[in-house]
């Protein structure tokens, strides 16, 4: 079956602009989680959101971060006003539930470059 | 807190031999344990996990792993290495204890370079 799609695949934008990042699960997964892979952050948890619970907000970095999940499937990361340190690969990953040992599997990413 | 620690950034073997990438983990709970690959402009690739049970654990590829409790230590083995396993990889945990729960906290990774 299909696994999780991310999109654009790449995306460079100007300092200042706002960006939307895609991000469509495994079909049936209830929960979604958003990471950003950067070099001198290394891999770092952004939100993840678990059936219609409040979503878990603790590793966005800054109020210019926010993301949704509509109807329980697709969800967008928005970064408003974009700075030259929000450069970094952003993956987006499901698993069928948020428990210890449930898998998350990850998209292929999203770049994203802020000039 | 949680954390993660991959003490190798690279990892040199020639194919064929024997491969080892070292995690050690520090949990207040009792530790779910995770390993990805990830190759060049490519998401990360489950390989396995250790939830409970056999402490080792095997996985995709001929990967297998084993938990050692007592030194809170998760390493990643291959018996025999390919060329085409040269990629990054990455241990993770998750910590059920904590508030975050659900979120995975990643090592730094290590640079597998398998040389033919």
């Amino acid at each position: 079956g299909a696994g999780v799609s991310q999109s654009p695949s790449n995306k460079v934008t100007e300092k200042g602009k706002d960006v939307e990042l895609r991000c469509d699960p495994i079909s049936g997964h209830t929960a979604l989680y958003w990471y950003r892979q950067s070099l001198g952050q290394g891999l770092e948890f952004l939100i993840y959101f678990q059936g219609n619970s409040a979503p878990d907000k603790s590793g966005l970095p800054s109020d210019r971060f926010s993301a949704e999940r509509t109807g329980g499937s697709v969800s967008t990361l928005t970064i408003q006003r974009t700075q030259q340190e929000d450069s970094a690969v952003y993956l987006c990953a499901s698993s069928l539930l948020v428990a210890g040992g449930d898998t998350q599997y990850f998209g292929p990413g999203t770049r994203l470059t802020v000039l | 807190a949680q954390s993660v620690a991959q003490p190798e950034d690279q990892v040199n073997v020639a194919e064929g031999n024997p491969l080892t990438v070292k995690c050690t983990y520090s949990v207040s709970g009792n530790p779910y344990l995770f390993w990805y690959v990830q190759y060049p402009n490519r998401g990360l690739q489950f390989l396995l996990k250790y939830i409970t049970g056999d402490n080792l654990v095997k996985g995709s590829y001929g990967f297998e792993a084993e938990f050692n409790k007592s030194q809170t230590s998760f390493h990643l083995k291959k018996p025999s290495a390919l060329v085409s396993d040269s990629a990054l990889y990455f241990c993770a945990v998750r910590d059920i204890t904590t508030d975050s729960w659900g979120k995975l906290q990643f090592g730094a990774g290590t640079q597998v370079v398998v040389t033919p």
